[in-house]
């Protein structure tokens, strides 16, 4: 059951370059989408998040964007620090079908900024 | 800053044993959450726990799976009979709210059933 999909399981960049995480979902239900960061050993930790509709959701070095069209939703983080080398989950939830709150994610794809 | 801790961090369980894993959401939270990350695999969820009852759960949760809030702070998932396949990191999670917005995680309990 792969509602939603994170088909690059790792990207590698450079530091102060663009970091372009993507995920894709097939669920038209999901209304609420979340990405979170997490280190080994560590639980994820909430980044950003975007509601079905918005486009676009800025903070700071971290951009959102979702293409609900296509389906698809992507992390943008500009300019990548070394700091952020991690794997990162998006997440989805439609919160409009029984309201639990429940969180589905994404396989994750693992960051890795080099200096 | 506000945060969910879990404990033990670690535990190590002989299979057909009973854990309970043990989570203290944020404090003005009223939504909590258990899901599981088996080693190189996705973060699933296991279920939502809403007004001292489980609004949500998935089929993982069986009947092996138990949750309860057993005072105003603390929220905690058993596992019966533990098996192999259950060991993985658990983590438990709570939210203000279950619309549009965020959940907050805590650190993970390993469970590692021998």
């Amino acid at each position: 059951d792969q509602q939603v999909k994170q088909n690059s399981p790792s990207l590698s960049v450079q530091e102060g370059r663009i970091s372009i995480l993507n995920c894709d979902y097939t669920n038209s239900m999901f209304d609420y989408f979340l990405w979170y960061k997490k280190y080994p050993a560590e639980g994820p930790t909430f980044l950003i998040s975007i509601s079905s509709i918005k486009d676009k959701n800025e903070d700071g070095r971290f951009t959102v964007f979702l293409n609900k069209s296509a389906k698809h939703l992507s992390l943008h983080i500009v300019p990548s620090q070394p700091g952020d080398s991690a794997v990162y989950f998006c997440a989805a939830s439609d919160y409009g079908s029984g309201n639990t709150g429940k969180l589905i994610f994404g396989q994750g794809t693992t960051l890795q900024v080099k200096p | 800053e506000p945060e969910v801790t879990q404990t033990p961090s670690h535990q190590v369980t002989q299979m057909g044993q009973e854990v309970i894993l043990r989570c203290v959401p944020i404090s003005n939270h009223l939504y909590f959450y258990w899901y599981r990350q088996i080693l190189g695999q996705k973060v699933e969820f296991l279920v939502s726990f809403y007004n001292n009852e489980i609004s949500e759960k998935s089929e993982i949760f069986d009947d092996q799976f138990s949750v309860e809030r057993p005072d105003g702070s603390n929220f905690t998932l058993k596992i019966r009979s533990t098996k192999l396949e259950d060991s993985a990191m658990y983590f438990c999670a709570s939210s203000e709210d279950s619309g549009n917005t965020e959940a907050f995680f805590g650190q993970g309990t390993r469970l590692t059933v021998v």
